[in-house]
């Protein structure tokens, strides 16, 4: 059973840089599939981040894409985001998941981490 | 605002259905695959159907999707047989090639009166 765990400050100040780990068991994440981060505002909807995929490749959604890195650590399996010059309107609980690519589907799901920003 | 537009709210009596409908246009649900996603309360979502109409091992068959429309440019799902354990937030999404982005509608809550 693929499990995903998301791990980081759950406070970051403004202007600076929000930093999530996402640990991966059940699954080595080097041999195959995409990657991705999926975010949710309180009391809001879903709004994809950005996904890599095994081999490194990435690709992110284009309103973020200035301020977004996923980056892979196959020998941890793990995966990371990184996202720069956060304001409040980037406070959200950050979800991590296993992604088939492009939009096809996202399979399995980590239990979410909140991230507020503060001035 | 989405790009994928769903109705807020839905709600029915246990037992009866609801059809929850996510619209998009040509360049989203038109040419590509939709899947719906059970977002429990203080839960991380879950699939529900992908490819359109296709079920998760484990994901009871009261649940099913469909595309719908003349051009296909719409989807629904439908949740027969309505539970308690139903009452959830319900999200379609699919992958936008004008966007060049994965999308999601905005959720619709399903309650069950």
């Amino acid at each position: 059973q693929v499990q995903l765990q998301e791990s980081g400050p759950g406070l970051v100040k403004s202007s600076e840089t929000l930093s999530l780990t996402c640990s991966v068991s059940g699954y080595s994440i080097g041999s195959g599939y995409y990657w991705g981060w999926v975010r949710q505002p309180p009391g809001q909807g879903l709004e994809w981040i950005g996904t890599i995929h095994h081999s490194g490749s990435t690709y992110s959604n284009p309103s973020l894409k200035s301020r977004v890195t996923v980056s892979l650590e196959t020998a941890k399996n793990q995966f990371s985001l990184r996202l720069t010059s956060v304001t409040a309107a980037d406070t959200a609980v950050y979800y991590c998941a296993r992604d088939l690519g492009y939009g096809d589907r996202l399979d399995y799901w980590g239990r979410g981490t909140l991230v507020s920003v503060s001035s | 605002q989405s790009v994928l537009a769903q109705p807020p709210s839905v709600s029915a009596a246990p037992g009866q259905r609801v059809t929850i409908s996510c619209s998009g246009n040509s360049f989203n649900i038109g040419n590509n695959y939709v899947s719906w996603y059970q977002q429990l309360p203080g839960a991380a979502p879950k699939l529900l159907i992908y490819d359109n109409n296709k079920r998760p091992s484990g994901i009871p068959d009261r649940f099913s999707g469909s595309k719908s429309g003349a051009s296909g440019t719409s989807a629904n799902l439908d949740i027969t047989g309505l539970q308690p354990g139903d009452e959830a937030d319900y999200y379609c999404g699919t992958w936008d090639d004008s966007l060049t982005s994965l999308v999601f509608g905005g959720g619709t809550k399903v309650t069950v009166l």
